[in-house]
Protein backbone atom coordinates (compact mmCIF):
# COMPACT_ATOMS: atom_id res chain seq x y z
CA UNK A 1 0.00 0.00 0.00
CA UNK A 2 0.93 3.68 -1.31
CA UNK A 3 -0.79 4.68 2.04
CA UNK A 4 -1.56 8.96 1.78
CA UNK A 5 -0.06 10.29 -0.92
CA UNK A 6 -0.05 14.34 -1.65
CA UNK A 7 1.24 16.08 -4.56
CA UNK A 8 2.97 18.93 -5.53
CA UNK A 9 5.38 18.28 -2.70
CA UNK A 10 6.31 22.26 -2.99
CA UNK A 11 4.10 25.27 -4.79
CA UNK A 12 4.68 28.85 -5.29
CA UNK A 13 2.07 30.73 -5.82
CA UNK A 14 1.05 34.41 -6.82
CA UNK A 15 -1.22 36.48 -4.79
CA UNK A 16 -4.92 35.19 -6.51
CA UNK A 17 -3.85 32.30 -8.15
CA UNK A 18 -6.03 29.16 -7.70
CA UNK A 19 -5.01 26.06 -7.15
CA UNK A 20 -5.54 22.18 -6.30
CA UNK A 21 -3.73 20.23 -3.65
CA UNK A 22 -4.16 16.28 -4.56
CA UNK A 23 -4.37 14.01 -1.52
CA UNK A 24 -5.22 9.97 -1.99
CA UNK A 25 -5.53 7.17 -0.18
CA UNK A 26 -5.46 3.59 -0.62
CA UNK A 27 -6.58 2.15 2.49
CA UNK A 28 -9.97 2.27 2.15
CA UNK A 29 -10.86 4.44 4.93
CA UNK A 30 -14.09 6.78 4.88
CA UNK A 31 -12.85 9.79 7.03
CA UNK A 32 -10.18 11.99 5.08
CA UNK A 33 -9.30 15.44 6.39
CA UNK A 34 -7.08 18.58 5.63
CA UNK A 35 -5.09 19.84 8.36
CA UNK A 36 -2.40 23.34 7.71
CA UNK A 37 0.78 23.35 10.57
CA UNK A 38 2.07 26.90 11.27
CA UNK A 39 4.86 27.42 13.98
CA UNK A 40 3.22 27.45 16.72
CA UNK A 41 -0.02 26.93 16.16
CA UNK A 42 0.20 23.26 16.00
CA UNK A 43 -1.86 21.54 13.32
CA UNK A 44 -5.58 23.32 11.98
CA UNK A 45 -8.34 21.05 10.70
CA UNK A 46 -9.38 23.03 7.15
CA UNK A 47 -12.19 20.86 5.75
CA UNK A 48 -13.01 16.76 5.99
CA UNK A 49 -14.91 14.56 5.10
CA UNK A 50 -16.76 11.14 6.34
CA UNK A 51 -17.16 9.56 3.44
CA UNK A 52 -17.59 9.81 -0.50
CA UNK A 53 -19.91 12.66 -1.40
CA UNK A 54 -19.74 13.93 2.04
CA UNK A 55 -17.75 16.72 3.36
CA UNK A 56 -17.81 19.39 6.19
CA UNK A 57 -15.77 22.84 7.69
CA UNK A 58 -13.33 22.69 10.33
CA UNK A 59 -11.18 25.54 12.32
CA UNK A 60 -9.93 27.50 10.12
CA UNK A 61 -12.14 26.85 6.87
CA UNK A 62 -11.73 30.11 4.98
CA UNK A 63 -10.54 30.57 1.38
CA UNK A 64 -10.40 26.62 0.63
CA UNK A 65 -12.54 24.15 -0.94
CA UNK A 66 -12.96 20.30 -0.57
CA UNK A 67 -14.93 17.69 -2.61
CA UNK A 68 -15.08 13.66 -2.44
CA UNK A 69 -16.45 12.26 -5.26
CA UNK A 70 -14.69 8.70 -4.35
CA UNK A 71 -13.52 7.04 -1.05
CA UNK A 72 -9.66 7.39 -2.53
CA UNK A 73 -9.17 11.13 -3.20
CA UNK A 74 -10.05 14.17 -0.94
CA UNK A 75 -8.72 17.57 -3.43
CA UNK A 76 -8.33 20.89 -1.64
CA UNK A 77 -8.65 23.60 -3.21
CA UNK A 78 -7.66 27.23 -3.16
CA UNK A 79 -9.65 29.58 -4.77
CA UNK A 80 -7.53 32.97 -4.47
CA UNK A 81 -4.09 32.45 -2.66
CA UNK A 82 -3.18 34.72 0.00
CA UNK A 83 0.07 34.93 1.84
CA UNK A 84 -1.62 34.28 4.86
CA UNK A 85 -1.78 31.31 3.47
CA UNK A 86 1.96 30.26 3.61
CA UNK A 87 2.43 27.07 5.09
CA UNK A 88 2.74 23.16 5.37
CA UNK A 89 -0.85 21.14 4.25
CA UNK A 90 -1.25 17.64 5.33
CA UNK A 91 -3.83 15.41 4.26
CA UNK A 92 -4.74 12.34 6.64
CA UNK A 93 -7.24 9.32 6.79
CA UNK A 94 -8.10 6.69 9.08
CA UNK A 95 -11.18 4.67 9.22
CA UNK A 96 -14.14 6.32 10.17
CA UNK A 97 -15.49 4.00 13.26
CA UNK A 98 -12.50 1.86 14.81
CA UNK A 99 -11.36 1.32 18.37
CA UNK A 100 -7.93 3.17 17.13
CA UNK A 101 -9.15 6.17 15.51
CA UNK A 102 -5.31 6.54 14.24
CA UNK A 103 -5.00 8.89 11.61
CA UNK A 104 -2.14 8.11 8.41
CA UNK A 105 -0.47 11.64 7.65
CA UNK A 106 0.72 12.05 4.11
CA UNK A 107 4.30 13.67 3.30
CA UNK A 108 2.47 17.34 2.95
CA UNK A 109 2.81 19.97 0.36
CA UNK A 110 5.00 23.21 1.53
CA UNK A 111 3.14 26.62 -0.64
CA UNK A 112 4.45 29.33 -0.40
CA UNK A 113 2.03 32.79 -1.53
CA UNK A 114 4.08 35.66 -3.22
CA UNK B 1 -10.17 29.22 21.09
CA UNK B 2 -7.28 26.34 22.01
CA UNK B 3 -9.21 23.39 22.98
CA UNK B 4 -5.88 21.46 23.64
CA UNK B 5 -2.99 23.51 24.99
CA UNK B 6 0.60 21.93 25.31
CA UNK B 7 3.53 22.67 26.98
CA UNK B 8 6.57 23.23 26.81
CA UNK B 9 7.33 24.69 23.47
CA UNK B 10 10.65 23.41 23.15
CA UNK B 11 12.82 21.15 25.15
CA UNK B 12 16.57 19.74 25.14
CA UNK B 13 17.14 17.39 27.03
CA UNK B 14 20.94 14.98 27.27
CA UNK B 15 21.07 11.52 26.14
CA UNK B 16 19.53 8.78 28.37
CA UNK B 17 17.12 11.59 30.09
CA UNK B 18 13.97 12.13 30.76
CA UNK B 19 11.38 14.08 28.28
CA UNK B 20 7.86 15.26 29.50
CA UNK B 21 5.42 16.98 28.16
CA UNK B 22 2.41 18.30 29.40
CA UNK B 23 -1.20 18.98 27.55
CA UNK B 24 -4.18 20.52 29.10
CA UNK B 25 -7.53 20.07 27.74
CA UNK B 26 -10.78 21.84 28.12
CA UNK B 27 -13.98 19.98 26.87
CA UNK B 28 -14.95 16.93 29.00
CA UNK B 29 -16.77 15.16 25.63
CA UNK B 30 -12.61 14.29 24.65
CA UNK B 31 -12.39 10.62 25.23
CA UNK B 32 -9.27 9.94 22.95
CA UNK B 33 -6.15 11.13 23.76
CA UNK B 34 -3.16 10.24 21.14
CA UNK B 35 0.57 11.39 21.03
CA UNK B 36 1.89 12.02 17.70
CA UNK B 37 5.48 12.29 16.75
CA UNK B 38 6.94 14.42 13.33
CA UNK B 39 9.98 14.17 11.91
CA UNK B 40 11.29 16.77 9.63
CA UNK B 41 9.66 16.76 6.29
CA UNK B 42 7.31 14.39 7.44
CA UNK B 43 3.68 13.54 8.07
CA UNK B 44 2.83 13.39 12.05
CA UNK B 45 2.86 9.54 13.14
CA UNK B 46 1.06 7.95 15.72
CA UNK B 47 2.90 7.33 18.43
CA UNK B 48 0.65 6.09 21.51
CA UNK B 49 -2.61 6.57 22.75
CA UNK B 50 -4.84 6.90 25.74
CA UNK B 51 -8.14 6.85 26.83
CA UNK B 52 -9.83 7.98 30.19
CA UNK B 53 -10.36 5.10 31.75
CA UNK B 54 -6.85 3.93 32.41
CA UNK B 55 -4.40 5.93 34.16
CA UNK B 56 -1.49 5.33 32.35
CA UNK B 57 -0.17 3.30 29.42
CA UNK B 58 3.28 2.18 28.65
CA UNK B 59 4.96 1.34 25.24
CA UNK B 60 8.73 0.91 25.22
CA UNK B 61 10.30 3.95 26.25
CA UNK B 62 7.45 6.04 25.95
CA UNK B 63 4.47 6.80 28.57
CA UNK B 64 1.25 8.47 28.86
CA UNK B 65 0.21 9.47 32.41
CA UNK B 66 -3.41 10.91 32.60
CA UNK B 67 -5.12 12.97 35.20
CA UNK B 68 -8.68 12.86 34.47
CA UNK B 69 -9.95 15.42 37.33
CA UNK B 70 -6.98 17.72 36.60
CA UNK B 71 -8.10 17.46 32.37
CA UNK B 72 -4.13 16.91 32.10
CA UNK B 73 -2.11 14.48 30.45
CA UNK B 74 1.56 14.36 29.67
CA UNK B 75 4.23 12.14 27.63
CA UNK B 76 6.71 10.70 29.15
CA UNK B 77 10.13 9.30 27.32
CA UNK B 78 12.83 7.36 29.03
CA UNK B 79 16.40 7.10 28.35
CA UNK B 80 15.69 9.79 25.38
CA UNK B 81 17.99 9.30 22.71
CA UNK B 82 18.87 11.47 19.39
CA UNK B 83 17.00 9.71 17.40
CA UNK B 84 13.80 10.77 19.60
CA UNK B 85 14.54 14.63 18.35
CA UNK B 86 11.47 15.51 16.74
CA UNK B 87 7.95 17.58 16.89
CA UNK B 88 5.78 16.29 19.50
CA UNK B 89 1.63 16.80 19.26
CA UNK B 90 -1.07 15.62 21.38
CA UNK B 91 -4.41 15.76 20.45
CA UNK B 92 -8.31 14.54 21.71
CA UNK B 93 -11.19 13.48 19.53
CA UNK B 94 -14.64 13.97 21.32
CA UNK B 95 -17.04 10.97 21.99
CA UNK B 96 -19.78 10.10 19.68
CA UNK B 97 -19.16 12.90 17.12
CA UNK B 98 -20.43 12.56 14.33
CA UNK B 99 -17.96 13.98 12.56
CA UNK B 100 -15.96 10.40 12.95
CA UNK B 101 -12.49 10.74 13.77
CA UNK B 102 -11.91 14.35 13.82
CA UNK B 103 -8.81 15.25 16.33
CA UNK B 104 -8.02 18.62 17.72
CA UNK B 105 -4.30 19.17 18.36
CA UNK B 106 -2.29 20.92 20.79
CA UNK B 107 0.37 23.54 19.33
CA UNK B 108 3.49 21.29 19.48
CA UNK B 109 6.70 20.43 21.37
CA UNK B 110 9.73 20.48 18.98
CA UNK B 111 12.31 18.33 21.51
CA UNK B 112 16.03 18.00 20.78
CA UNK B 113 17.99 15.39 22.26
CA UNK B 114 22.01 15.86 22.53
CA UNK B 115 24.19 13.17 22.37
Amino acid sequence: NAGVTQTPKFQVLKTGQSMTLQCAQDMNHEYMSWYRQDPGMGLRLIHYSVGAGITDQGEVPNGYNVSRSTTEDFPLRLLSAAPSQTSVYFCASSFRDTHSYEQYFGPGTRLTVT
Amino acid sequence: QQQVKQSPQSLIVQKGGISIINCAYENTAFDYFPWYQQFPGKGPALLIAIRPDVSEKKEGRFTISFNKSAKQFSLHIMDSQPGDSATYFCAAKKGRETSGSRLTFGEGTQLTVNP
